[in-house]
């Protein structure tokens, strides 16, 4: 399988701080894309970062993306309770297909 | 504008029956695809198609059946249903052309229970 790997599995933090999810993946890729899903909703598209990009930004939201180490992380800043969901890395993979990681549940605690 | 809409939301099948989950969108999006979520496997890709007439198998297409003949609406068939896939299905959809950079819009989901 193609399929990344979020890392923490589950993380929980007091509002006001900062999250960092990381995700690792095996194959070569043109696009990492990062999604939030709500308990019982679909995945809502976060940010797109290319792989000739090192960092972007989008609001309180940062990626990087080593692809030597084939790896990416999300920052959230400045964290909510609203940020509370399960957060997903997905890569392109073999011709116009998506490939999604297991998710990391986060938890923003009021 | 309702972007992707999939129906029914909830659905209960025996074992051997078949159904059709709808997938419909508004954004004349090309390229659709279903995926199937399942506790600690993430989302696995069933079926997607990058166009009218065209289809394509993903990771775990088998026990399902695609067929895209109009750009809105892409339906997932189970022709006799299993237990293994009791799961949740979504759908999305996303601009042909750039779809590796385009991102994906998704549906809320058919939860769906095979007994």
């Amino acid at each position: 399988s193609q399929q990344g790997e979020e890392d923490p599995q589950a993380l929980s933090i007091q509002e006001g701080e900062n999250a960092t999810m990381n995700c690792s993946y095996k194959t070569s890729i043109n696009n990492l894309q990062w999604y939030r899903q709500n308990s019982g909703r679909g995945l809502v598209h976060l940010i797109l970062i290319r792989s000739n990009e090192r960092e972007k930004h989008s609001g309180r939201l940062r990626v990087t993306l080593d692809t030597s180490k084939k790896s990416s992380s999300l920052l959230i800043t400045a964290s909510r309770a609203a940020d509370t969901a399960s957060y997903f890395c997905a890569t392109d993979g073999r011709g116009n297909q998506f490939y999604f990681g297991t998710g990391t549940s986060l938890t923003v605690i009021p | 504008n309702a972007g992707v809409t999939q129906t029914p939301k909830f659905q209960v099948l025996k074992t051997g029956q078949s159904m059709t989950l709808q997938c419909a969108q508004d954004m004349n999006h090309e390229y659709m695809s279903w995926y199937r979520q399942d506790p600690g496997m993430g989302l696995r890709l069933i079926h997607y198609s990058v166009g009218a007439g065209i289809t394509d198998q993903g990771e775990v297409p088998n026990g399902y059946n695609v067929s895209r003949s109009t750009t809105e609406d892409f339906p997932l068939r189970l022709l006799s249903a299993a237990p293994s896939q009791t799961s949740v299905y979504f759908c999305a959809s996303s601009r042909a052309g750039e779809v590796r950079g385009s991102p994906l819009h998704f549906g809320n989901g058919t939860r769906l229970t095979v007994t």
